[in-house]
């Protein structure tokens, strides 16, 4: 199975600040890597799937990138709404797996 | 607007069976491979497979063949997650989600809708 290391494990961040949180694949992707949001209580929530694409309806300042095996997920301005489990995914090879999620708060 | 409609929480006794659904609409139910994710309390996200209601094509995680069996009726556009003898270990919210891409290879793909959970609780 491919594993998702995903770092950080949480973050606490001031409102406008920029937050990265990295996922690294334990093999090489061909960019069938993807980011969810979940709040407490919710289900998940798609933000970015195939590396880089933006799901339809979800604003701009959420972003990803990455290739091979190192792959970023980025808020440019954090919002008091992006407090949540955010949680990389590989749909490359079978079986699926998720990163252990980042937790993220307001400062 | 694509939903996904699952049946409500679930409390059954260990060994018992269960069969939970999750009903799409708004969209070619068909055409789109749904997956199912597991959520232990206080835990991550977990991919146990997906089904292509189109023509029952199935991919499992090897850590849920042979646990769990999932399912599709195309006439009634609702996908089932199923168990034959349940355990304390199965504990836990589950998730139906469509992925993002069409077709038969469209479980290449992130789970971009998603049902709200089903939780299932196993007590003596």
């Amino acid at each position: 199975d491919i594993q998702m290391t995903q770092s950080p494990s949480s973050l606490s961040a001031s409102v406008g600040d920029r937050v990265t949180i990295t996922c690294q694949a334990s093999q090489d992707m061909i960019n069938y890597v993807n980011w969810y949001q979940q709040k407490p209580g919710k289900a998940p929530k798609l933000l970015i799937y195939d590396a880089s694409n933006l799901q339809t309806g979800v604003p701009s300042r959420f972003s990803g990138s990455g290739s091979g095996t190192h792959f970023t997920f980025t808020i440019t301005s954090l919002q008091p709404e992006d407090i949540a489990t955010y949680y990389c995914q590989q749909s490359d090879n079978l079986p699926f797996t998720f990163g252990p999620g980042t937790k993220v708060q307001i400062k | 607007e694509v939903q996904l409609v699952q049946s409500g929480a679930e409390v059954k006794k260990p060994g018992e069976s269960l069969k939970i659904s999750c009903k799409g609409s708004e969209y070619n139910f068909n055409n789109y491979w749904i997956g199912w994710v597991r959520q232990m309390p206080g835990k991550g996200l977990e991919w146990m497979g997906s089904i292509y209601p189109g023509d029952s094509d199935k991919r499992y995680s090897p850590a849920f063949q042979g646990q769990v069996t999932i399912s599709a009726d195309k006439s009634t556009s609702t996908a089932y997650l199923q168990w034959n003898s349940l355990k304390a270990s199965d504990i836990a919210m589950y998730y139906c989600a469509r992925h993002h891409s069409s077709g038969s290879g469209g479980y290449y793909s992130g789970l971009g809708y998603w049902g709200q959970g089903t939780l299932v609780t196993v007590s003596s």
